[in-house]
């Protein structure tokens, strides 16, 4: 009964590269948040997603960074050209697709991503 | 703009104590608020959750008190252990429209022997 998995745990990248965040929802989820923890702050919105819809992307920067929820496959968040204050954790959560869906998430274990 | 405030920053409890996280909120529309509790290298988990149509939710150790006419909310954890020792986020959500919780900047608490 696995859990949201994400993968990797930590990614390390240099500037200027790219970095792609995974994110399996628990069984029979299929609406995915993406949000990101920097050190002593509270975890901020980035990306609500279901299956092939991007719902509300009101928390993700402009330029730079795009998320998918592919039909089949887990959920990409991709950021391209990384700098320095990309460093953070990343946390996918996951909720049932039946009732109220906003109200009970369940998170995975975060990517560190560290950016040189 | 910070919708919800939380105090104190951190919290240190002797065992058998009793800890208590504050939370503030300034949007009238949100109806649910749930606390996470996150251990180091983990995701957060939801804690206990409360809706404004009652002032206190108990489970166990954890109470929220909720009061609505002063925008604020509180997690109390008695006869605290150290194994409660982690990092709570409060949180809040307009279920109607919203789809996002909005986070609190969380309070690390350490439960000492």
């Amino acid at each position: 009964n696995a859990g949201v998995m994400q993968n990797p745990r930590h990614l390390v990248r240099r500037r200027g590269q790219e970095a792609r965040l995974r994110c399996s929802p628990m069984k029979g989820h299929s609406h995915v948040y993406w949000y990101r923890q920097l050190p002593e702050e509270g975890l901020k919105f980035m990306v609500y997603l279901q299956k092939e819809n991007i719902i509300d992307e009101s928390g993700m920067p402009k330029e730079r960074f795009s998320a998918e929820f592919p039909k089949e496959g887990p959920s990409i968040l991709r950021i391209q050209q990384v700098v320095r204050g990309d460093s953070a954790a990343y946390f996918c959560a996951s909720s049932p697709s039946a009732g109220a869906s906003n109200e009970k998430l369940f998170f995975g274990s975060g990517t560190q991503l560290s950016v040189l | 703009q910070q919708q919800v405030k939380q105090s104190p920053q951190s919290l240190i409890v002797q065992k058998g104590g009793i800890s208590i996280i504050n939370c503030a909120y300034e949007n009238t529309a949100f109806d649910y608020f749930p606390w996470y509790q996150q251990f180091p290298g983990k995701g957060p988990a939801l804690l206990i959750a409360i809706r404004p149509d009652v002032s206190e939710k108990k489970e166990g150790r954890f109470t929220i008190s909720f009061n609505k006419s002063a925008k604020q909310f509180s997690l109390h954890i008695m006869d605290s252990q150290p194994g409660d020792s982690a990092t709570y986020f409060c949180a809040a959500l307009n279920t109607g429209t919203a789809s996002k919780l909005t986070f609190g900047t969380g309070t690390r608490l350490q439960v000492t022997l």
